[in-house]
């Protein structure tokens, strides 16, 4: 089944500190993971992404995990910011199909001052 | 440059009525996705086209939507006819080429079926 599962659906994370998002999934056909944020009003924007041949990708504060034999992914956001508020999607591709996205079900972060 | 372009950014109706949603995807691109976004079900792809066909239609909910892609700078779905439960927000994206996996959203189209 082509599911990913996402969590926690809500987060709250003091200035500075570490968000943490995990994803999960099940099909073996994935071979692109990305994650998107969604400001409220405005359409989801690619943040980073990871292929399943490498553990970590680090772009700037944001850096994904990858662990290919757990079939999960998270997304730490370090040093948060309350301008990182915001809703954060992880996302699957399965391979060969036209780039076709599964999404996660969403985390709503909110980052305190 | 613009981006993907998505019309009337609000939309309220009655039940019964029919609804056309529209998108101009960015120039050049040649995938485009319609999603429809709802706080129970998240973030569902309905349909995708790559070179203006049609590829995958699997997650249309029923006979009552419909997509169409006449060429390769519009596309419309259109619900007839609509009902309260296809009240969410409707986006629009659209990627480069065919396997490209980074996709450019719209704004979205606020839809309320009353």
């Amino acid at each position: 089944q082509q599911q990913v599962k996402q969590s926690p659906q809500s987060l709250i994370v003091q200035k500075g500190g570490i968000s943490i998002i995990n994803c999960a999934y099940e099909n073996t056909a994935f071979d692109y993971f990305p994650w998107y944020q969604q400001f409220p009003g405005k359409g989801p924007a690619l943040l980073i992404a990871i292929r399943p041949d490498v553990s970590e990708k680090k772009e700037g504060r944001f850096t994904i995990s990858f662990n290919k034999s757990a079939k999960q992914f998270s997304l730490h956001i370090m040093d948060s910011q309350p301008g990182d508020s915001a809703t954060y999607f992880c996302a699957a591709s399965p391979y060969n199909q036209g780039g076709k996205l599964i999404f996660g079900q969403g985390t709503e972060l909110s980052v305190k001052p | 440059d613009a981006g993907v372009i998505q019309s009337p950014r609000h939309e309220v109706t009655e039940m019964g009525q029919e609804v056309t949603l529209r998108c101009k995807p960015i120039s050049g691109h040649n995938s485009l996705f319609w999603y429809r976004q709802t706080m129970m079900r998240g973030l569902e792809l309905l349909i995708y086209f790559n070179n203006n066909v049609p590829i995958d239609d699997s997650g249309m909910p029923e006979d009552r939507f419909s997509a169409k892609m006449p060429n390769a700078s519009f596309s419309t779905l259109k619900i007839q006819p609509s009902e309260p439960r296809d009240s969410a927000v409707y986006f629009c994206a659209s990627s480069i080429r065919t396997g490209e996996e980074t996709q450019y959203f719209g704004p979205g189209t606020r839809l309320l079926v009353l």
